[in-house]
């Protein structure tokens, strides 16, 4: 679904290196998510917010921080990055007038990889 | 919060058999279902999608039914054939502001 982009779509960085991924939609959904994938695993959520002025912590939220600096646009921080935190990274997006199904739109997914 | 799970976690048929992945839900408050399928490499993708107040909803070969009293869902794929073969993720949503909760999801191996 090209209306969700994420950036970048893959990256290597090292132990204790600040990492930022963005996530840009041009759906006008209100909602937004942020998941990580680990291989063979399910999805987890980190984060997500269902306006600009709604943030809220999702199951595996510690060693992440987010900001909603528009409704389009969801970014995802990773302030000291660790090698655990090596996964696929999904952002995804939903409208809360969809007639209550809150149907999630992936982005592409971002591969990261700590060293 | 809300729990799923999902079972099996890797599940093998012959092209044309069916296949069943059943899901269980703990908040007896949540209202809406949907099945996602993840393609090797790819995004996940809403398939089908149920709410509470239908039991059962079709869409060509792919079914979801819901048991409210039991607490648990499950899809059905009939005349499976190799594209079916993908991770499926069951998920539960409870009412007002909350979000999804996904199951851990199913790998799907269709045999040509």
């Amino acid at each position: 679904d090209a209306d969700v982009t994420q950036t970048p779509r893959n990256r290597i960085t090292k132990t204790g290196k600040r990492i930022m991924l963005e996530c840009s939609q041009t759906k006008g959904h209100d909602r937004m998510y942020w998941y990580r994938q680990d291989p063979g695993l399910g999805l987890q959520l980190i984060y997500y917010s269902f306006d600009v002025k709604d943030i809220n912590k999702g199951e595996i939220s510690d060693g992440y921080s987010v900001s909603r600096q528009a409704q389009a646009k969801f970014s995802l921080s990773l302030e000291s990055a660790i090698p655990n935190q090596t996964a696929l990274y999904f952002c995804a997006t939903s409208d809360s007038g969809d007639g209550g199904t809150d149907t999630q739109y992936f982005g592409p997914g971002t591969r990261l990889t700590v060293l | 919060g809300e729990n799923v799970e999902q079972h099996p976690s890797t599940l093998s048929v012959q092209e044309g058999d069916s296949a069943v992945i059943k899901c269980t839900y703990s908040d007896s408050a949540s209202n809406y279902f949907p099945w996602y399928k993840q393609e090797l490499g790819k995004r996940p993708q809403l398939i089908i999608d149920i709410r509470s107040n239908v039991g059962e909803k079709k869409d060509q070969r792919i079914a979801v039914t819901l048991n409210k009293t039991a607490k648990h869902f499950s899809l059905h794929i009939t005349e499976t054939q190799p594209e079916d073969s993908a991770v499926y993720f069951c998920a539960s949503q409870p009412p007002g502001r909350r979000a999804l909760t996904f199951g851990s999801g199913t790998r799907l191996q269709v045999q040509p």
